[in-house]
């Protein structure tokens, strides 16, 4: 049984790019929630989505979007990338948020 | 709004030690709680989940407290290996549609 698969797992980006990152549930989950991780720090929480629709958002700029599908995988896009984007991205999915399940994560380097 | 705090934020113990990693967290009225464990840049693994309406959850030679009404939690790890060394994460979920909120981690070394 696969568990939550996120890509890609590095990327490299230059300051005003956007990016988008995607993650597939585990199988059974239908809530996907994503969190940045700076380093030295916990997670810190983005956004969760649940029937294709964004339920809860953490305190980050309209430069962080998502989306998710009928399958339930996601995907996270940030805009007018800056330095301080540069973290490890993480997504985890749940069955109505219990019991979360994390990916291996994104790391995103801004140059 | 719910605020997670660990304490220590590193530790260091020699191989053979029993450890306690501590967590608070300030709202009481929580859904349920999961410790993870994050090796360097990885993503995270669950080791445990606490109901609220549980007191401990036992997994090998780790253990884990819950006491809602101090807003406590504590890891407990029994005979640390040098395989133990990560970063082990405390999150709460406080119910309904929050979302699960982290501390900052406690960096555990054991040395052999």
């Amino acid at each position: 049984d696969a568990g939550v698969t996120q890509s890609p797992t590095h990327l490299i980006k230059t300051r005003g790019q956007q990016v988008t990152l995607r993650c597939s549930p585990k199988s059974g989950h239908d809530t996907v929630s994503w969190y940045q991780q700076a380093l030295g720090q916990g997670p810190q929480f983005i956004f969760q989505y649940y029937e294709e629709e964004e339920r809860q958002r953490g305190n980050f700029p309209d430069r962080f979007s998502g989306h998710q599908f009928p399958n339930y995988s996601s995907e996270l896009n940030v805009n007018a990338l800056l330095l301080g984007d540069s973290a490890l991205y993480l997504c985890a999915s749940s069955y109505t948020n219990y019991g979360y399940t994390f990916g291996s994560g994104t790391r995103l380097t801004v140059v | 709004k719910q605020e997670v705090t660990q304490i220590p934020a590193a530790l260091s113990v020699p191989e053979g030690e029993n450890l306690v990693l501590n967590c608070s967290f300030t709202d009481s009225a929580i859904y349920n709680l999961q410790w993870f464990r994050q090796d360097p840049g990885k993503g995270l693994t669950s080791l445990l989940l606490i109901q609220s309406s549980q007191r401990e959850q036992t997994s090998g030679r780790l253990n884990a407290s819950l006491d809602k009404s101090s807003g406590r939690s504590t890891l407990y790890i029994a005979a640390s290996q040098p395989g133990d060394s990560a970063t082990y994460l405390c999150a709460v979920l406080s119910g309904g549609n929050t979302p699960l909120v982290f501390g900052k981690g406690t960096r555990l070394s054991v040395i052999a």
